[in-house]
């Protein structure tokens, strides 16, 4: 079945960077764009950023623009997600989720990664 | 941005009952809505699409309706499982998701 594993989160102080990796199987990474996806305690979640089949086109939520980059390596099944300027409001478990189109359209989210938790402390 | 405001906040209902979840938009997003349900722990799940459109799987039991601004998921006969969180999420515009709904199932 499908899967999703992302791995890279922890705890970084505030200002610092982190890296996720999300690693895919059971389906055929390259035919599909993938999205990151964050849920502070608590509260619903926030989509973060997509990038299509190829890696060609991405998209940012406003807040992370500017300090977040989706990337992905189809040779891999993975998909990165690197996190600058990190502050306490980007704690939360961070998803990423496969999308039910190759190219960035309007499409729901499809299978879901467990997750990885990322801490900014002050 | 798209915005969207889910009420209530949280529901508490007994099994067998029906409910009604809102969702608004603050703007018109046509039908591009879906409804997710998370359980404690768990990653949200897809219900619904295109507004009405129920994903292979889901029980019959839920169903969605709505368009433009305003949009409802209907859950008859509550079962103890569906003890869970509702998001709703427009796609017409990039993603945004609503708050959420909480359902405690008695």
């Amino acid at each position: 079945q499908e899967q999703l594993v992302q791995s890279g989160g922890g705890v970084v102080q505030s200002g610092g960077s982190l890296t996720l990796s999300c690693t895919a199987s059971g389906f055929i990474f390259s035919d599909f764009a993938i999205h990151w996806v964050r849920q502070a305690p608590g509260k619903g979640p926030e989509w973060v950023a997509i990038t299509s089949y190829d890696g060609s086109s991405s998209y940012y939520a406003d807040f992370v623009k500017g300090r977040f980059t989706i990337s992905r390596d189809n040779s891999k099944n993975t998909v990165y997600l690197q996190m600058r300027r990190l502050s306490a409001d980007d704690t939360g478990i961070y998803y990423c989720v496969k999308h039910r189109l190759a190219v960035t359209a309007r499409a729901v989210f499809d299978s879901w990664g467990l997750g990885t938790r990322v801490t900014v402390s002050s | 941005d798209i915005q969207m405001t889910q009420s209530p906040s949280t529901l508490s209902a007994y099994v067998g009952d029906s409910v009604t979840l809102s969702c608004r938009a603050s703007q018109s997003i046509s039908k591009w809505l879906a409804w997710y349900q998370q359980k404690p722990g768990e990653a949200p799940k897809v219900l619904i699409s295109q507004a009405s459109t129920l994903e292979t799987g889901v029980p019959s039991r839920f169903s969605g309706s709505g368009s433009g601004t305003d949009f409802t998921l209907t859950i008859t006969g509550l079962q103890p499982e569906d003890s869970a969180t509702y998001f709703c999420q427009q796609y017409f515009l990039l993603w945004t998701f609503g708050g959420g709904t909480k359902l405690e199932v008695k």
